[in-house]
């Protein structure tokens, strides 16, 4: 069975720093898709930025990438310039890829204070 | 394009009794989710549909818990004789196809069971 950990209950950056979040998982698999979802306080989870991978170059979105190690398994988030609105619970999730591949294994989350 | 809807935002209802909720996916999304996400932790999935078809349930769906989409559009899930483990926030989500195509959230719904 797949599992993903995130090792950081909370972490705290100050406005316009950057942080990095960490992601391990364990699989068997050699294909699948992995994710950073956002969660707000009291609002929707959105998604983040997401990763094949068979693709070796990294992710990215803006302000965020991801420094994705597979031989490791890992699978690390980086918020550049971090803003006042990146407030929130950071779930790492994972997702095999083919067959019956539908639902996604989330990590326990890490929940994130931008400081002004 | 008006994101994932869920009724109610929240329920309260005493142990032992019958609850449903109902999600309305992105129209035109074939494959809908249910996860049940508890306080400090992630989500954990529970059921997925692809059109009207029930492809994958979990092995926390218990004998109490169904789902249907009847038509290929909204989904219900029902759980029936409460117990207060149940108490969670459940969320529906989303998404034109499998493989990465992301996952859209609803708000959730959540249950608490006096």
């Amino acid at each position: 069975a797949q599992t993903v950990t995130q090792s950081q209950p909370e972490m705290s950056v100050q406005e316009a720093e950057t942080v990095t979040l960490s992601c391990t998982y364990d699989t068997s698999e050699s294909n699948y898709y992995l994710f950073w979802y956002k969660q707000p306080p009291s609002r929707q989870m959105i998604l983040v930025i997401r990763q094949e991978a068979y693709k070796q170059q990294n992710a990215t979105e803006n302000r965020f990438s991801v420094n994705f190690q597979k031989a490791a398994k890992s699978f690390s988030l980086k918020i550049s310039d971090s803003q006042l609105g990146d407030t929130a619970m950071y779930f790492c999730a994972f997702m095999r890829y083919g067959g019956s591949q539908g639902n996604l294994i989330f990590g326990k989350g890490t929940k994130l204070s931008v400081k002004p | 394009d008006t994101g994932v809807s869920q009724n109610p935002r929240h329920k309260i209802t005493k142990r032992g009794q019958n609850v449903t909720f109902r999600c309305d996916p992105i129209s035109e999304h074939n494959r809908l989710y249910w996860y049940r996400q508890t306080l400090g932790q992630g989500p954990e999935f529970l059921t997925y549909f692809q059109n009207e078809a029930q492809l994958e349930k979990s092995r926390l769906l218990s004998d109490r818990f169904s789902a249907e989409r009847p038509k290929g559009s909204f989904s219900t899930l029902e759980i029936q004789r409460t117990e207060q483990g149940d108490s969670a926030m459940y969320l529906c989500a989303s998404s034109p196809g499998g493989g990465n195509q992301p996952q859209h959230f609803g708000d959730g719904t959540r249950l608490s069971i006096l």
